[in-house]
Order: C-alpha cells, then structure tokens, then sequence
C-alpha cells in the first residue's frame, strides 16, 4: 500500500523567501507522485507530476519538485515566494499499476506568505 | 471550458434527510471519482468509477451511494446523513484510470450535517 507524509501543517514564509515543503512517500512498487494546490473556496489543481521520467519536475507558476528514490521524497520548491502562492499544498502517491484507483493524499501543508 | 461543475455548492441539511450531490464533467472522462477532506485528514476516496455502470468502493464508502448511468455524470447519495458526513466533498475526473492523466477537480460542496 502506498502512503505519503507531509512533515508541517504550516509553513511560514517572507515574500522573496524560497518556498520547501516536504513530502515523504512509502510504496513498494514504482510510485506515481503528485502535488496539488488548493486556493481558498477552490478545488484542488495540479501543479506538477513525476510519472518515472526526469527526476526534477517543473510545474506551474515556478514550482518544482525532485523525485529522490534513495531518500523516499517528494520536496516541493519555489526559489521566491509571491503572496499568491498563499494555499493549501497536498502531495499524493499512487502506484504505476493501480492509477488512481489508489491515490492517497498526504494531510495538507498550508503556505503562509507575510510581506 | 473543461470543466467539472458540482451542486450544490453548500448544503446544511438534518440527520436522516436524505440527499444528492450531483457532478457533471464535460471532458468525455472515463474515470469519475468521489473525496471527502477533513481537517487533518487530507483528501479520502469514497467511490470511484472507471466507466458507466463501473463503480466500486475507495476508502470511506460507508453511508454513501452512487451510480453511473451516463458517462458525464456521478451523483453522491447520502440516504441518511449523519453528522458525522459533515465534510467538504470533492468530485473528480480523468480521461482514465491511469496515473499519469491529469485529474481535474471541481471547486467542491461544503455539507453540514445537524
């Protein structure tokens, strides 16, 4: 069975600061890993995606992420927060073989932005 | 515009009263998909369905129904709310059950439960 971990609930940044949240994941096949971000009152979009193709994936509105097999993470980055990107960011895992049948999100890490 | 489009956008309702969810996407998506998300629980699946008339259980089916007669929609039935379904609930849909297509989300029903 898959599982992920979202170390902080809340992740607290300046404008300007470098964004890291992380994301721990647990499969015993070949995962599929995800992160998702949720606007206030919104549903849920999908900044970006590794599918076993290059292990730093680029999204949308400058976040990226880095697939590392030996360490088990997912981190999300952006090199410079904006007071938009004030959210709730999920990460969720599936499997190769079972789609999304079997996604599992993490608990939500919800992004701060101060001036 | 692609788009998958749920209603009501809030409901408050009494226990034992029962009520649909509907959901509707316009994408001709195979895979249709039901989540529920909760404070510090994240997002769980309730249902899903990989084509009409295919539906099959996620992770937190209990007190909950649904169907796929047509392609484009999935209504939630809950038969007899219980305060305990007071969540916010999402639909979901994909071109298939394959990981790697793009789920798409709609904006979400805020349920409350007395």
């Amino acid at each position: 069975a898959q599982s992920v971990t979202q170390l902080g609930s809340h992740v607290s940044v300046s404008e300007g600061a470098l964004v890291l949240l992380r994301c721990n994941y647990s499969s015993s096949v070949p995962p599929y890993l995800f992160w998702y971000v949720q606007y206030p009152n919104q549903g849920l979009q999908l900044l970006l995606k590794y599918t076993s193709a290059a292990t730093l994936v680029k999204g949308i509105n400058g976040f990226e992420a880095e697939f590392k097999k030996s360490e088990t993470s997912f981190h999300l980055t952006k090199p410079s927060a904006h007071m938009s990107d004030a959210a709730e960011y999920f990460c969720a895992v599936t499997a190769s073989n079972t789609g999304f049948q079997k996604l599992v999100f993490g608990t939500g890490t919800r992004l701060l932005v101060s001036p | 515009e692609a788009q998958v489009t749920q209603n009501p956008r809030y409901l408050i309702t009494v226990t034992g009263k029962k009520l649909t969810v509907t959901c509707s996407q316009n994408m001709n998506h195979e895979y249709m998909s039901w989540y529920r998300q909760d404070p510090g629980l994240g997002l769980r699946q309730i249902y899903y369905s990989m084509n009409v008339e295919v539906t099959d259980k996620g992770d937190v089916p209990e007190g909950y129904k649904v169907s796929r007669k047509e392609k484009r929609n999935f209504p939630l039935i809950l038969e007899s709310p219980s305060p305990n379904q007071t969540s916010l609930y999402f639909c979901a849909s994909s071109l298939s059950l394959a990981g790697a297509e793009k789920l798409f989300f709609g904006s979400g029903t805020q349920l409350s439960v007395l």
